[in-house]
């Protein structure tokens, strides 16, 4: 139940392409919903994060949608860059006075230019 | 403003030994997570410290354990290293439990 299922494991999209990223989560107790994203040898970084009270969620070109009874959340990267070539994980955590974040296992997303 | 800093960057082990990996906390913060993050996998969380005192913990072992200084800085002990305890150690910060965790670049930690 702790668990947060990713897909698709990898992604290669065309510059300008929308790249779409899937998160499945089954512990009805997660009430936030971060998205990182993460270059090689550095930390994740926390791109836009969306709590179950709203459907979708927009910072930029990145757009989080979110489904609370189907229990998926999703991102949209518009107008994908070469630049954004980074792993993304999604994650969830529970308001039980920390975060303790629960992180999916990694979408590898490669933007040709 | 310096962000979380981590040190060292990268550490070669031999199974069996010990090894401590210390963070700094982004200014202003005062609590600190650990993550170990294994090749091609998400983060896994470690344990939380605030107030000097250990919050939260995950499904790892008591050789893995810690502490938090009065000046929010941590650091993370690991004991009887394994192979398997090779791994990305990332340390998160953030104001209280309850915000943003801000991550470091990790150390990565090699055990032969």
């Amino acid at each position: 139940q702790q668990q947060v299922k990713q897909s698709p494991q990898s992604l290669i999209v065309q510059k300008g392409g929308i790249p779409i990223i899937n998160c499945a989560y089954e512990n009805t107790a997660f009430d936030y919903f971060p998205w990182y994203q993460q270059f090689p040898g550095k930390g994740p970084a926390l791109l836009i994060a969306i709590r179950p009270d709203v459907s979708e969620k927009k910072e930029g070109r990145f757009t989080i949608s979110f489904n609370k009874s189907a229990k998926q959340f999703s991102l949209h990267i518009m107008d994908s860059q070469p630049g954004d070539s980074a792993t993304y994980f999604c994650a969830a955590s529970m308001n039980t006075g920390f975060q303790k974040l629960v992180f999916g296992t990694g979408t590898r997303l490669l933007v040709s230019p | 403003d310096a962000g979380v800093t981590q040190s060292p960057t990268h550490l070669i082990k031999t199974r069996g030994q010990q090894v401590t990996l210390r963070c700094s906390p982004k200014s202003g913060h005062d609590t600190v997570s650990w993550y170990q993050q294994a090749l091609g996998q998400g983060p896994q969380f470690i344990f939380q410290y605030y107030e000097e005192e250990e919050r939260q913990r995950g499904n790892f072992p008591d050789r893995f354990s810690g502490h938090q200084f009065p000046n929010y800085s941590s650091e993370l002990n690991v004991n009887a290293l394994l192979l398997g305890d090779s791994a990305l150690y990332l340390c998160a910060s953030s104001l209280d439990r309850y915000n943003e965790q801000f991550f470091g670049p990790g150390t990565r930690l090699t055990v032969l």
